[in-house]
C-alpha cells in the first residue's frame, strides 16, 4: 500500500528566502507526483506535475524534482512571497494494485511567509 | 477550458438529517470523478470514484453514497447523517482516457454536522 510523507508539516520563512518542500512515496511504482497548493478553506490547485519518466518540472518561482528509485519529490520555491503562504500538498499516482490510477496524498505541509 | 462547479459551499445540517452534495464538470466529456473527504488532521480520503455513467466504485465502508446520473454529474448523498460525517469535502474530476492525467479539485464543501 502506498504511503506518502511530507516534511517538514509546517514551515515559516522570511519573505524572500529559497526554500525546499520534501515528499516522499513508499511504492515507486507511480504514473506521476503531483504537487498541490491549498488555500484556507478553498479547494486544491494543481501546481505542477512530473510523470515518472522525468527528472523535474518548473513554473515560475516553482521547481519540482523526482527520484522515483529512492522514492522522493521536493518542491522548491524560489524568492518567497507572503502570498505564496498555503498548504502544499504532494500526491502520488499509483501504477500498480488495487490502487491503479489513484492518488494518494500526502497530509501537506503549512507554509507561511511573513513580511 | 473546463471548469468544475461544486455546490453548497458550506452547510450545517443536523444529525440524522439527508445530505445531497452535487458537483458538475464543464468542458469535457467523459471525465473520471471523484469525492474525496479531507478532515482536520488528516490527508485527503478518496471516498468514490466514477469513470462513467451509473459506474460508482466505493472506496471505504461508510455512511455515504454516490450517483452519477449525467456524464459530468456526480452527486454525494446520504439518508441520515452521523457527527463524524463532518468534513471539508472536494469534488475532482481528470480526463478519462489516460490514468495519469492531472487531478482538477472544486473549490469543496465544509459540512458541519451537529
Amino acid at each position: 500500500k502506498q504511503e506518502v510523507t511530507q516534511i517538514p508539516a509546517a514551515l515559516s520563512v522570511p519573505e524572500g528566502e529559497n526554500l525546499v518542500l520534501n515528499c516522499s512515496f513508499t511504492d515507486s511504482a507511480i504514473y506521476n507526483l503531483q504537487w498541490f497548493r491549498q488555500d484556507p478553506g478553498k479547494g486544491l490547485t494543481s501546481l505542477l506535475l512530473i510523470q515518472s519518466s522525468q527528472r523535474e518540472q518548473t513554473s515560475g518561482r516553482l521547481n519540482a524534482s523526482l527520484d522515483k528509485s529512492s522514492g522522493r519529490s521536493t518542491l522548491y520555491i524560489a524568492a518567497s512571497q507572503p502570498g505564496d503562504s498555503a498548504t502544499y500538498l504532494c500526491a502520488a499516482t499509483n501504477a500498480g494494485g488495487t490502487s491503479y490510477g489513484k492518488l494518494t496524498f500526502g497530509q501537506g505541509t503549512i507554509l507561511t511567509v511573513h513580511p | 477550458s473546463q471548469t468544475i462547479h461544486q455546490w453548497p459551499a458550506t452547510l450545517v445540517q443536523p444529525v440524522g438529517s439527508p445530505l445531497s452534495l452535487e458537483c458538475t464538470v464543464e468542458g469535457t466529456s467523459n471525465p473520471n470523478l471523484y469525492w474525496y473527504r479531507q478532515a482536520a488532521g488528516r490527508g485527503l480520503q478518496l471516498l468514490f470514484y466514477s469513470v462513467g455513467i451509473g459506474q460508482i466504485s466505493s472506496e471505504v465502508p461508510q455512511n455515504l453514497s454516490a450517483s452519477r446520473p449525467q456524464d459530468r454529474q456526480f452527486i454525494l448523498s446520504s439518508k441520515k447523517l452521523l457527527l463524524s460525517d463532518s468534513g471539508f469535502y472536494l469534488c475532482a474530476w481528470s480526463a478519462g482516457t489516460n490514468p495519469g492525467s492531472p487531478l482538477h479539485f472544486g473549490n469543496g464543501t465544509r459540512l458541519t454536522v451537529t
